[in-house]
């Protein structure tokens, strides 16, 4: 398996354009995890899915963040309109079914809003 | 919700000499702690990870322990390589739930 794909790996963009970040998760992992990195905030938790549907977006900053997953291979993350304190290295990550098992992690997106 | 707290924030040690990474966490009910090793524009990486029912796990030079009744759990290094120069972050499930809470990170750097 070639582990947990995003793309694109670099994104510029101008404040209040739309953003959309993918991610396919390894084949068979029932959770997918959407995290923000900041050098202020450290790694934070946005939203999670289980069996494609979300569980927990307490995380979410603002209405203008929003995931979905339509299916078990593919998600989106999407920031309208976006801001320059969004930019930061945007991660998704997968684990299996079982609980608190290892997540693992893709290799990032990073999101600069000028 | 669960709150980690890691220190020191940067750590360096003469190659060859142990390094030794503290977190501690809010909630008792958090049962998973994993570590994650993060090099210089990669993506973080399990390195080992421990849950509530055993107080100590070895894995070659990294071991990790942890005390429930105080909350706080390390991590450990022995024999330090160049190659363990990264960021290192420990995390707890947010008391028991799917999902983990991020120390904000230690850069342990060797020195050589």
């Amino acid at each position: 398996d070639a582990g947990v794909i995003q793309s694109p790996r670099h994104e510029v963009t101008e404040m209040g354009q739309e953003v959309t970040l993918r991610c396919k998760p390894i084949s068979g992992h029932d959770y997918l995890f959407w995290y923000r990195q900041t050098m202020m905030r450290g790694l934070e938790l946005l939203i999670y899915f289980n069996n494609n549907v979300p569980i927990d977006d307490s995380g979410m900053p603002e209405d203008r963040f929003s995931a979905k997953m339509p299916n078990a291979s593919f998600s989106t993350l999407k920031i309208q309109p976006s801001e320059p304190r969004d930019s930061a290295v945007y991660f998704c990550a997968s684990s299996k079914a079982a609980r608190n098992t290892e997540a693992f992690f893709g290799q990032g997106t990073r999101l600069t809003v000028v | 919700g669960e709150n980690v707290e890691q220190h020191p924030s940067t750590l360096s040690v003469q190659e060859g000499d142990s390094a030794v990474i503290k977190c501690t966490y809010s909630d008792s009910a958090s049962n998973y702690f994993p570590w994650y090793k993060q090099e210089l524009g990669k993506r973080p990486q399990l390195i080992i990870d421990i849950r509530s029912n055993v107080g100590e796990k070895k894995d070659q030079r990294i071991a990790v322990t942890l005390n429930k009744t105080a909350k706080h759990f390390s991590l450990h290094i022995t024999e330090t390589q160049p190659e363990d120069s990264a960021v290192y972050f420990c995390a707890a499930n947010r008391g028991g739930a799917d999902g983990l809470t991020f120390g904000k990170g230690t850069h342990l750097i060797i020195q050589p």
